[in-house]
Formats: C-alpha cells, structure tokens, sequence
C-alpha cells in the first residue's frame, strides 16, 4: 500500500532560525496536504499541492510539491515560538485509492526563545 | 455546529468492555474519516467513508473495530473488547469532497486499563 515517509522526526533550532520538512511517497500522489498540531491539539489544514513542481507560500512558509509528485517539503524561514508544533504531510492517493489520506509520521519542531 | 464535533472528548475503560465513539461532522460533508494518533505518533488511517459507496476498511487494526455513518451524516467507532493498546486518541475528519481541506474534530480520549 501508499507509505509517506517524513523526515526528521524532530528539530529543534533557535528562534530566527529556518525550518525544513520532508515527505516522500512511494507512489505518484494525486494531491498532498500540510498540517500543523500544536500540543494539546488536533490537526489544522495548512495548505494543498495538486500540480507537479507547484510552490505556494503562507508568510514565512514556503510549500513545494515535486516535479514527479512523490516528494513535498515545507520550509519555515525565521522561526517563531508560535511556529511550535508538530506538522504532517497527507499524501492522497489516487485510482481506487482516491480520497484516501496517508498521514507521514510528523515532524516535532520546538523553537528555543 | 461549525466545526467537526466528537464525544465522549475523555473515556476511560476497563479491559474487555466495548466503547463507542460519536462523530458528528461538519453539515454537508460527504466524506468522513477515522484516524488513530498514538502517544507522541502520527495518525493511522482507520476507516473512510464517502457517501453512499462502500466504506474504504483497509485501516481497520483487527475485527475488533467497526464503524458505520447512518444517513450519511454521524459515525459511530466501535471498539469490542477493547485491550490495552487500544489506548490513543480517536480523531474524525470530514470534507465536503473527495478532494477538498479535512477538517478534525477534537479528538476522543481512549484509555483502557
């Protein structure tokens, strides 16, 4: 079946400091979601990617879908403390796997004041 | 209500008892999704639903677990003699569509002794 594989598992970086995530899908994705949980929470849409190679930015965040829509990164510049959380790609598959979500396992992302 | 909603939000058991978890999601949502988050995990997929098509049970752990949405609106998670390892929370989602933003309730709290 679909895997999505993120990376790291944790970070820890300095306030100012920048951020990446990566997640890899061992099949070709239809689409793929971000999402952020911060402690206590449940998870929160950040955005969607559908077109190879798309980038889309949010402020201070940058989302970018590979050409061969298997990889996905998401890349925080200048760390906040706000920016603390947990934050998960979804793959959704597609064919008889459409509508499906694969969640990656997360990656922890503490911010030091 | 404006947001995806969950009960019990905490539930505690004993070993052997069977449990049910209500989700009522968003008015006009046509898709619902279960998912398990383990202490400190990601989120395991567990059972989708999508209208009036044959729900998508690959996620289900063991036959333990069912889940069914009556009139294409709240779902009901049920646990049968629930074990240790159940322990986690219980997170529902709901979109409009196939392809559009999840929305997350707020999570049940499983703990069995």
């Amino acid at each position: 079946g679909q895997q999505v594989m993120q990376i790291p598992q944790y970070q820890h970086v300095q306030e100012g400091e920048d951020f990446t995530t990566y997640c890899n899908s061992s099949t070709t994705l239809s689409n793929i979601q971000w999402y952020k949980q911060r402690p206590g929470g449940h998870p929160v849409f950040l955005i969607q990617l559908v077109k190879s190679g798309e980038v889309k930015k949010q402020k201070r965040l940058t989302f970018q879908f590979g050409e061969a829509k298997k990889n996905s990164s998401l890349h925080i510049t200048a760390t906040q403390t706000t920016d603390v959380g947990t934050y998960f790609c979804a793959g959704q598959g597609s064919g008889t796997s459409y509508g499906k979500l694969t969640f990656g396992q997360g990656t922890i992302l503490t911010v030091h004041p | 209500g404006a947001g995806v909603s969950q009960s019990p939000s905490n539930k505690v058991t004993e070993k052997g008892k069977d449990v049910e978890l209500r989700c009522d999601p968003i008015s006009g949502h046509t898709a619902l999704y279960w998912y398990r988050q383990s202490l400190g995990q990601g989120l395991e997929f567990l059972i989708y639903f999508q209208g009036n098509s044959a729900p998508d049970k690959s996620g289900l752990p063991s036959d333990r677990f069912s889940a069914e949405r009556t009139g294409g609106s709240v779902s009901t998670l049920t646990i049968q003699r629930t074990q240790q390892e159940d322990s986690a929370v219980y997170l529902c989602a709901s979109r409009l569509g196939a392809s559009d933003t999840q929305y997350f309730g707020p999570g049940t709290r499983l703990t069995v002794l």
